[in-house]
């Protein structure tokens, strides 16, 4: 167990639709980051927060959108879903920078119909 | 930019047998590099990691060595075991700015037969 906690786990919806997709990072630690796993693109970086503020951005769409609040949890917002968003969405913790170390958790299962 | 390859997979060995899964890096500077473990249903996990040319990281039988002059961290274990099977991420980190987000390879998929 990480202590990093992802809901929900398996999510199926449609196209069209917005779903939002939310993490607990472990106790005390500041960064959150989430990562897109598929099949072609393997684990891309969506992007990163770092106690409450967006520190970082990779190749995220503009349909995607992300916070993190005062108790750092943070969530990830997916709208005008395509079935191409079918994918694992992880979301991965760290305490410290510039160290390289995440923690990550289960993954949320985002299925689109 | 900033990219990892490692080889592909799926890698199939028998119990015992000797694993290497190679992996090599594309990076200004000095980076981090690190090997990830995602065991099946899990999310990834940290096998090792190494900050500097020459540096040796390893973990649970793994090892893996920087080396700078081939650009390369490959993964190693002497003899493998059915609890192995998993699917093996190399991976990098430049942390630029307070970002430490990191640069993945595309996995290796090994599977350990009894």
């Amino acid at each position: 167990d990480s202590g990093v906690t992802q809901t929900p786990k398996h999510l199926i919806t449609a196209t069209g639709q917005r779903v939002t997709l939310r993490c607990s990072p472990r106790s005390g630690d500041l960064s959150v980051y989430w990562y897109q796993q598929s099949l072609d693109q393997g684990l891309q970086f969506l992007i990163q927060y770092y106690n409450g503020e967006e520190r970082a951005k990779g190749n995220i769409l503009e349909r995607f959108s992300a916070q993190q609040f005062p108790d750092l949890h943070s969530e990830l917002n997916l709208s005008s879903l395509e079935l191409g968003d079918s994918a694992l969405y992880f979301c991965a913790s760290s305490p410290r920078t510039n160290t390289g170390e995440l923690f990550f958790g289960e993954g949320s299962r985002l299925t689109v119909l | 930019g900033n990219s990892v390859t490692q080889m592909e997979g799926p890698v199939t060995l028998s119990e015992e047998a000797f694993l290497t899964i190679n992996c090599t890096y594309t990076a200004t500077g000095y980076p981090s590099l690190f090997w990830y473990v995602q065991y099946p249903g899990e999310g990834l996990q940290l096998l090792l990691k190494a900050t500097k040319a020459d540096d040796k990281g390893s973990n649970k039988g793994f090892e893996a060595t920087y080396r700078k002059e081939t650009t390369s961290f490959h993964l190693e274990k002497g003899s493998v075991q059915v609890s192995d099977s998993a699917v093996y991420f190399c991976a990098l980190s430049k942390g630029r700015g307070g970002s430490e987000k990191l640069v993945f390879g595309k996995g290796t998929k090994l599977t350990v037969n009894p």
